[in-house]
């Protein structure tokens, strides 16, 4: 069966510092990758998804990036982080763009 | 662009009442998806609806497709403790990504 890991669960970083979140999907190959990001008590914001190694579309502009690559590695980075950036990071995969999206266990992401 | 409204925001029951979520699209849908995330958790994916005028069960839950394809909703009967949550509902168009809407937050009256 396919599973999805994500990590790390929580992290707590300064303003301006760099950011890695990483996600592996395991059990399936060529899966669509997705980062999403949810602020508390919201709904999903979609930031970034992937339907295949380097292929990277952001829906939102922001100071994050993505970067898959390996087939079943999704990577959100940032160079500096904002107070704006302060959520929960979601990684989610799924076989294909039209069925459904299963998800890791998030990050929550707490800038100081 | 496509948007997914969904109604209430939050709603308030008692433990056994029931309990309805609505999502309303702006363009004609290929499917919508329902998903559930508990407090603190991730989104669980509950179920898809693609034909129009769908209706499915599972259990007490029951979830609907419009007969244009642009609106859903998902009811539950005699809510439990377990039910507690935020149901979300996500439309899509064509080979589009999914569109999804704010959440319906149910919480069980103490």
């Amino acid at each position: 069966s396919q599973t999805i890991h994500q990590w790390p669960a929580t992290l707590v970083q300064p303003v301006g510092s760099p950011l890695s979140l990483e996600c592996t999907v395991e059990g399936t190959s060529n899966p669509n990758l997705y980062w999403y990001r949810q602020a508390a008590g919201r709904g999903l914001q979609l930031l970034f998804y992937s339907v295949g190694i380097g292929q990277i579309s952001s829906e939102v502009p922001q100071n994050l990036s993505a970067s898959r690559p390996q087939d079943r590695q999704f990577i959100l980075s940032s160079k500096k982080l904002l107070l704006s950036d302060s959520g929960f990071y979601l990684c989610a995969w799924s076989p294909s763009s039209i069925q459904p999206q299963h998800f890791g266990d998030g990050t929550r992401l707490s800038i100081l | 662009g496509q948007q997914v409204m969904q109604i209430p925001q939050y709603q308030h029951v008692q433990e056994g009442e029931d309990f309805t979520t609505y999502c309303n699209s702006s363009t004609t849908l290929s499917n919508i998806q329902w998903y559930k995330q508990r407090p603190g958790g991730h989104p669980v994916f509950l179920i898809q609806l693609v034909k129009s005028g769908e209706v499915k069960k599972q259990k007490r839950l029951t979830f609907q497709f419009g007969e244009a394809k642009k609106n859903s909703s998902l009811h539950i009967t005699a809510t439990q403790t377990t039910d507690v949550g935020t149901y979300f509902c996500a439309g899509q168009e064509s080979n589009y990504q999914l569109i999804w809407g704010a959440g319906t937050k149910l919480i069980i009256k103490p």
